[in-house]
C-alpha cells in the first residue's frame, strides 16, 4: 500500500463544476502539498499546509491532521484547469522527505 | 525574480553514455532537490541538497550522483546510463532552511536513451 494515496485517479467533468480531489496518507508528517503539473512537465505548488485551511482564488485546500486526510477544491472549474493534481507530503519518519502520491489527472470540458 | 532554471531541456543519449543536468535555483534559496518522473512510476526522489551538503538521498543506484556549488546551482549526473533511465529530471528550490518548505520547480530536463 502507497504511504500516500490519491483519489480519484481521473477525474472528467463539465465546465463550472465544483471540483474534489482527495488525498490519504498513512505516515506521520509535517507538512502536505498541493502540486499542479500542466501538459509539457512544468510542476506549480499550490498550497503547503500544515493544519486547517487556506484559499487562493479559486483554489481551497484543507487538511485532518487527525484523519490524516487532505482535499482540494476547485470552484467554478475552467479548462484551464485541466492538469494532473499531485499531492505530497513531508514525512517525519523519512528524514522529511517528500512522499509522492500518483497524481490526479483533472479535465475540464467546455 | 528569475524562476528555477534547468538546462539542458531535452537530450538525447545512447546506452553507456553519462549524462550530466544543471540546475539553477530562485535566488537565495539554498534548498535544491531532484525528481525523476516516468510514466509508469511517477515522481520518484532522488536527493537534496543544501548549503553543498547531501541532506537527503533517494533509492536509486549509485549511477546517480549530484553535488552542489558555493552559488546553490546544482549538478546530477547518470553514469552507464540505461534504457530505463529515460525520464523527465525536475529540481526544485527552496528557501526554507528546514527540510520542509514551499517547492518551486524547474521546467525539467527530458532525457532520452537509445
Amino acid at each position: 500500500k502507497n504511504e500516500v494515496e490519491q483519489s480519484p485517479q481521473n477525474l472528467t467533468a463539465q465546465e463550472g463544476e465544483f471540483i474534489t480531489i482527495n488525498c490519504s496518507y498513512s505516515v506521520g508528517i509535517s507538512a502536505l502539498h498541493w502540486l499542479q503539473q500542466h501538459p509539457g512537465g512544468g510542476i506549480v505548488s499550490l498550497f503547503m499546509l500544515s493544519s486547517g485551511k487556506k484559499k487562493h482564488g479559486r483554489l481551497i485546500a484543507t487538511i485532518n491532521i487527525q484523519e490524516k486526510h487532505s482535499s482540494l477544491h476547485i470552484t467554478a472549474s475552467h479548462p484551464r484547469d485541466s492538469a494532473v493534481y499531485i499531492c505530497a507530503v513531508n514525512g517525519m519518519d523519512s528524514n522529511y522527505q517528500l512522499i509522492w502520491g500518483a497524481g490526479t489527472k483533472l479535465i475540464i470540458k467546455p | 525574480k528569475a524562476g528555477v532554471t534547468q538546462t539542458p531541456r531535452y537530450l538525447i543519449k545512447t546506452r553507456g553514455q553519462q549524462v550530466t543536468l544543471s540546475c539553477s535555483p530562485i535566488s537565495g534559496h539554498r534548498s535544491v532537490s531532484w525528481y525523476q518522473q516516468t510514466p509508469g512510476q511517477g515522481l520518484q526522489f532522488l536527493f537534496e541538497y543544501f548549503s553543498e551538503t547531501q541532506r537527503n538521498k533517494g533509492n536509486f543506484p549509485g549511477r546517480f550522483s549530484g553535488r552542489q556549488f558555493s552559488n546553490s546551482r546544482s549538478e546530477m549526473n547518470v553514469s552507464t546510463l540505461e534504457l530505463g533511465d529515460s525520464a523527465l529530471y525536475l529540481c526544485a528550490s527552496s528557501f526554507s532552511t528546514e527540510n520542509t518548505g514551499e517547492l518551486f520547480f524547474g521546467e525539467g530536463s527530458r532525457l532520452t536513451v537509445l
